[in-house]
């Protein structure tokens, strides 16, 4: 079946740092990517989407690039602040799977960035 | 962005009365609803979907009795934890699709303590 694989965390980086976090995903169809950001306490927020193969999504100076040859969506950020500590979920929709745009999420990525 | 309301954020019941957990969609129909369970530092587990006007479709290993969920109308959906035990304390969290939206947009979520 589909499915999401992210890096582990946590990432610990210092303001201003280059951030990636890879996210890898396996799927029957065309599936469609997001990145979803989950500050503690609170619901996910959508930081970011792709629907087809080399489309970029962006946001808040994050990108993320839809990459079918490696089947990838790597997020990244030329420089991170501390406001950008979170947990950083990738997630896949295959609506030839599921016609409900069920998401399929990875594990999530705890990001730390320190002053 | 479409906002999903979530409530109540925080609830601490007795272990064997039922809670309930509203999920509403403030400026969009709604036509499919999914809930959600999030275990401490873990990813999102999908309990059930469900669609307005019918049954919720529940995962593999959830058990509909305990999760009684209603989506009687395009704008609220409701889940129902029955004879809450201590096991079920967990992060619960909705998301919502409008019918014509490929994005879920989240509630902040509901912290479930069971004592």
């Amino acid at each position: 079946g589909d499915s999401v694989t992210q890096m582990e965390g946590p990432v610990t980086l210092s303001e201003e740092a280059f951030l990636t976090i890879n996210c890898t995903y396996t799927a029957t169809g065309y599936p469609s990517l997001f990145w979803y950001v989950q500050y503690p306490g609170e619901g996910l927020q959508l930081l970011l989407k792709a629907t087809k193969a080399d489309d970029k999504g962006s946001n808040k100076g994050f990108e993320a690039t839809y990459r079918k040859e490696t089947t990838s969506f790597h997020l990244e950020k030329g420089s991170v602040q501390v406001s950008d500590s979170a947990v950083y979920f990738c997630a896949l929709s295959d609506l030839l799977m599921d016609s409900s745009y069920k998401l399929i999420f990875g594990s999530g990525t705890r990001l730390l960035v320190r002053p | 962005g479409a906002v999903v309301s979530q409530h109540p954020s925080r609830v601490i019941c007795k272990s064997g009365t039922s809670v309930k957990i509203e999920c509403r969609s403030l400026d969009f129909q709604a036509t499919t609803m999914f809930w959600y369970r999030q275990f401490p530092k873990q990813s999102l587990m999908l309990m059930a979907t469900s669609n307005e006007g019918s049954k919720a479709t529940y995962e593999q290993g959830v058990e509909k009795d305990k999760f009684l969920i209603n989506h009687a109308s395009l704008t609220l959906s409701t889940l129902t934890v029955t004879s809450a035990h201590p096991e079920d304390s967990s992060f619960y969290i909705c998301s919502a699709r409008g019918r014509a939206l490929v994005i879920q947009y989240f509630g902040a979520g509901t912290r479930l303590s069971v004592l």
